[in-house]
Protein backbone atom coordinates (compact mmCIF):
# COMPACT_ATOMS: atom_id res chain seq x y z
CA UNK A 1 0.00 0.00 0.00
CA UNK A 2 1.26 3.65 -0.68
CA UNK A 3 2.66 5.45 2.17
CA UNK A 4 3.22 8.56 2.29
CA UNK A 5 5.14 10.18 5.39
CA UNK A 6 5.75 13.92 6.01
CA UNK A 7 8.13 15.77 8.33
CA UNK A 8 8.28 17.71 10.75
CA UNK A 9 4.94 17.77 11.96
CA UNK A 10 4.57 21.49 12.57
CA UNK A 11 7.56 24.23 12.39
CA UNK A 12 7.47 27.21 13.81
CA UNK A 13 9.09 29.79 11.83
CA UNK A 14 10.18 33.79 12.01
CA UNK A 15 8.85 35.82 9.08
CA UNK A 16 11.77 35.73 7.18
CA UNK A 17 13.67 32.44 7.81
CA UNK A 18 13.63 30.32 5.07
CA UNK A 19 13.02 26.40 5.84
CA UNK A 20 12.17 23.00 3.94
CA UNK A 21 9.68 20.76 4.30
CA UNK A 22 10.11 17.30 3.79
CA UNK A 23 7.78 14.32 1.69
CA UNK A 24 8.72 11.11 1.40
CA UNK A 25 6.54 8.23 -0.66
CA UNK A 26 6.60 4.68 -1.17
CA UNK A 27 5.14 3.51 -3.51
CA UNK A 28 5.55 1.06 -6.76
CA UNK A 29 5.99 3.17 -9.22
CA UNK A 30 6.08 6.82 -9.00
CA UNK A 31 3.87 8.77 -11.93
CA UNK A 32 3.38 12.39 -9.85
CA UNK A 33 3.44 14.07 -6.49
CA UNK A 34 0.78 16.62 -5.33
CA UNK A 35 1.57 19.73 -3.25
CA UNK A 36 -1.70 21.03 -1.47
CA UNK A 37 -2.23 23.86 0.94
CA UNK A 38 -5.06 23.96 3.73
CA UNK A 39 -5.49 26.65 5.86
CA UNK A 40 -7.71 26.24 8.97
CA UNK A 41 -11.26 25.63 8.63
CA UNK A 42 -10.72 25.17 4.87
CA UNK A 43 -10.65 22.83 2.18
CA UNK A 44 -7.33 22.35 0.53
CA UNK A 45 -5.86 23.91 -2.16
CA UNK A 46 -4.03 22.58 -4.97
CA UNK A 47 -0.24 24.15 -5.53
CA UNK A 48 1.96 21.81 -7.65
CA UNK A 49 2.21 18.51 -9.38
CA UNK A 50 5.35 16.87 -10.27
CA UNK A 51 6.18 14.32 -11.91
CA UNK A 52 9.80 12.96 -12.62
CA UNK A 53 12.69 13.13 -10.22
CA UNK A 54 14.49 16.48 -11.20
CA UNK A 55 11.70 18.41 -11.52
CA UNK A 56 10.99 21.86 -9.68
CA UNK A 57 7.62 24.13 -9.71
CA UNK A 58 8.08 27.22 -8.33
CA UNK A 59 4.85 30.06 -6.60
CA UNK A 60 5.60 33.09 -5.09
CA UNK A 61 8.14 31.97 -2.11
CA UNK A 62 7.68 28.12 -2.32
CA UNK A 63 9.38 26.14 -4.28
CA UNK A 64 8.60 22.55 -4.87
CA UNK A 65 11.26 19.46 -5.43
CA UNK A 66 11.15 16.04 -6.32
CA UNK A 67 13.86 13.03 -6.22
CA UNK A 68 12.98 9.10 -6.64
CA UNK A 69 12.29 8.66 -2.72
CA UNK A 70 11.05 12.12 -1.30
CA UNK A 71 10.11 15.57 -2.32
CA UNK A 72 10.61 19.38 -0.73
CA UNK A 73 9.35 22.14 -0.27
CA UNK A 74 11.66 25.05 0.13
CA UNK A 75 9.73 28.28 1.68
CA UNK A 76 12.37 31.31 1.23
CA UNK A 77 11.50 33.99 3.61
CA UNK A 78 7.98 33.30 4.21
CA UNK A 79 5.66 35.60 6.05
CA UNK A 80 3.10 35.29 8.35
CA UNK A 81 0.61 34.68 5.61
CA UNK A 82 2.21 31.48 4.51
CA UNK A 83 1.19 29.87 7.57
CA UNK A 84 -0.78 26.86 7.06
CA UNK A 85 -0.75 22.92 7.13
CA UNK A 86 0.86 21.90 3.69
CA UNK A 87 0.01 18.57 2.43
CA UNK A 88 1.70 16.01 -0.17
CA UNK A 89 -0.34 13.34 -1.69
CA UNK A 90 0.80 10.96 -4.34
CA UNK A 91 -2.12 8.80 -6.81
CA UNK A 92 -2.86 5.63 -5.78
CA UNK A 93 -1.61 2.32 -7.71
CA UNK A 94 -5.13 1.65 -9.36
CA UNK A 95 -8.29 3.88 -9.81
CA UNK A 96 -6.16 6.03 -11.97
CA UNK A 97 -5.31 10.11 -10.96
CA UNK A 98 -8.64 10.29 -9.27
CA UNK A 99 -7.27 7.88 -6.12
CA UNK A 100 -4.96 10.13 -4.42
CA UNK A 101 -3.26 9.37 -1.18
CA UNK A 102 -2.60 12.40 0.79
CA UNK A 103 0.30 12.57 3.85
CA UNK A 104 -0.79 13.89 7.07
CA UNK A 105 0.66 16.94 6.49
CA UNK A 106 3.16 19.50 8.20
CA UNK A 107 1.23 22.47 9.84
CA UNK A 108 3.58 26.05 9.32
CA UNK A 109 3.37 28.57 11.80
CA UNK A 110 5.00 32.06 10.58
CA UNK A 111 5.96 34.63 13.58
CA UNK A 112 6.25 38.30 12.43
CA UNK B 1 -18.35 32.83 -6.86
CA UNK B 2 -18.53 29.88 -4.89
CA UNK B 3 -16.62 26.90 -7.14
CA UNK B 4 -17.24 24.13 -4.64
CA UNK B 5 -19.87 24.68 -2.15
CA UNK B 6 -21.14 22.17 0.57
CA UNK B 7 -24.00 22.49 3.02
CA UNK B 8 -24.46 22.53 6.19
CA UNK B 9 -20.89 23.99 7.59
CA UNK B 10 -21.93 22.14 10.54
CA UNK B 11 -24.00 19.18 11.68
CA UNK B 12 -24.34 18.28 15.28
CA UNK B 13 -26.81 15.27 15.89
CA UNK B 14 -27.35 12.08 17.75
CA UNK B 15 -26.05 8.82 17.49
CA UNK B 16 -28.66 6.36 15.52
CA UNK B 17 -29.95 9.82 13.47
CA UNK B 18 -29.64 9.49 9.69
CA UNK B 19 -27.93 12.92 7.55
CA UNK B 20 -27.23 14.20 4.29
CA UNK B 21 -24.76 16.22 3.46
CA UNK B 22 -25.17 18.25 0.05
CA UNK B 23 -22.55 19.28 -2.36
CA UNK B 24 -22.47 21.63 -5.57
CA UNK B 25 -19.48 22.47 -8.06
CA UNK B 26 -19.68 25.35 -10.86
CA UNK B 27 -16.32 24.24 -12.42
CA UNK B 28 -17.89 22.45 -15.31
CA UNK B 29 -15.82 19.67 -14.01
CA UNK B 30 -16.64 15.53 -14.26
CA UNK B 31 -15.23 14.35 -11.39
CA UNK B 32 -16.43 14.51 -7.70
CA UNK B 33 -14.85 13.20 -4.70
CA UNK B 34 -16.38 12.70 -1.18
CA UNK B 35 -13.30 13.00 1.66
CA UNK B 36 -13.09 12.27 5.34
CA UNK B 37 -10.98 14.06 7.91
CA UNK B 38 -9.97 12.75 11.20
CA UNK B 39 -9.06 14.48 14.50
CA UNK B 40 -5.41 13.99 13.34
CA UNK B 41 -6.01 15.87 10.27
CA UNK B 42 -5.79 12.91 8.07
CA UNK B 43 -7.34 13.20 4.31
CA UNK B 44 -8.52 9.99 3.52
CA UNK B 45 -10.94 9.14 0.14
CA UNK B 46 -13.88 7.76 0.43
CA UNK B 47 -15.94 8.28 -2.84
CA UNK B 48 -15.13 9.58 -6.62
CA UNK B 49 -17.82 10.22 -9.45
CA UNK B 50 -16.69 10.19 -13.47
CA UNK B 51 -19.99 11.38 -14.62
CA UNK B 52 -22.41 10.00 -12.13
CA UNK B 53 -21.11 7.02 -12.42
CA UNK B 54 -19.73 5.58 -8.95
CA UNK B 55 -15.60 5.37 -9.46
CA UNK B 56 -13.95 4.41 -6.52
CA UNK B 57 -15.43 3.39 -3.04
CA UNK B 58 -13.09 2.87 -0.63
CA UNK B 59 -13.73 0.54 2.69
CA UNK B 60 -16.39 2.40 4.09
CA UNK B 61 -19.15 1.16 5.93
CA UNK B 62 -22.15 0.75 3.33
CA UNK B 63 -24.12 2.81 6.22
CA UNK B 64 -22.25 5.63 3.85
CA UNK B 65 -24.11 6.05 0.32
CA UNK B 66 -23.01 8.89 -1.99
CA UNK B 67 -25.29 9.66 -5.10
CA UNK B 68 -24.78 12.24 -8.21
CA UNK B 69 -27.86 13.34 -9.42
CA UNK B 70 -25.90 15.20 -12.11
CA UNK B 71 -22.32 16.06 -12.75
CA UNK B 72 -22.17 19.07 -10.62
CA UNK B 73 -24.12 17.46 -7.64
CA UNK B 74 -22.66 14.86 -5.18
CA UNK B 75 -24.32 14.07 -1.94
CA UNK B 76 -23.89 12.27 0.91
CA UNK B 77 -26.26 10.16 2.88
CA UNK B 78 -25.59 8.43 6.21
CA UNK B 79 -27.49 6.03 7.99
CA UNK B 80 -27.39 5.28 11.91
CA UNK B 81 -24.85 7.40 12.82
CA UNK B 82 -22.20 6.46 15.39
CA UNK B 83 -19.73 8.47 17.62
CA UNK B 84 -16.83 7.61 14.64
CA UNK B 85 -18.33 9.11 11.89
CA UNK B 86 -17.48 12.72 13.69
CA UNK B 87 -15.02 14.60 11.38
CA UNK B 88 -14.73 16.62 8.70
CA UNK B 89 -16.20 16.03 5.68
CA UNK B 90 -14.84 17.60 2.26
CA UNK B 91 -16.37 17.30 -1.15
CA UNK B 92 -14.02 18.28 -3.90
CA UNK B 93 -14.00 18.48 -7.85
CA UNK B 94 -11.85 17.78 -11.02
CA UNK B 95 -11.72 16.85 -14.54
CA UNK B 96 -10.98 13.33 -15.28
CA UNK B 97 -7.88 14.12 -17.53
CA UNK B 98 -6.44 16.61 -14.08
CA UNK B 99 -7.43 14.65 -11.61
CA UNK B 100 -4.96 15.59 -9.32
CA UNK B 101 -5.48 18.82 -9.66
CA UNK B 102 -8.60 18.79 -7.07
CA UNK B 103 -10.86 21.66 -5.82
CA UNK B 104 -12.39 21.46 -2.23
CA UNK B 105 -15.43 22.79 -0.94
CA UNK B 106 -14.96 24.48 2.56
CA UNK B 107 -15.87 20.80 4.56
CA UNK B 108 -18.96 19.92 6.87
CA UNK B 109 -17.70 19.55 10.17
CA UNK B 110 -20.07 16.74 11.73
CA UNK B 111 -20.60 15.85 14.99
CA UNK B 112 -22.21 12.74 16.34
CA UNK B 113 -23.02 12.87 20.45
Amino acid sequence: EDQVTQSPEALRLQEGESSSLNCSYTVSGLRGLFWYRQDPGKGPEFLFTLYSAGEEKEKERLKATLTKKESFLHITAPKPEDSATYLCAVPGDSGGYQKVTFGTGTKLQVIP
Amino acid sequence: DTAVSQTPKYLVTQMGNDKSIKCEQNLGHDTMYWYKQDSKKFLKIMFSYNNKELIINETVPNRFSPKSPDKAHLNLHINSLELGDSAVYFCASSQASLAYEQYFGPGTRLTVT
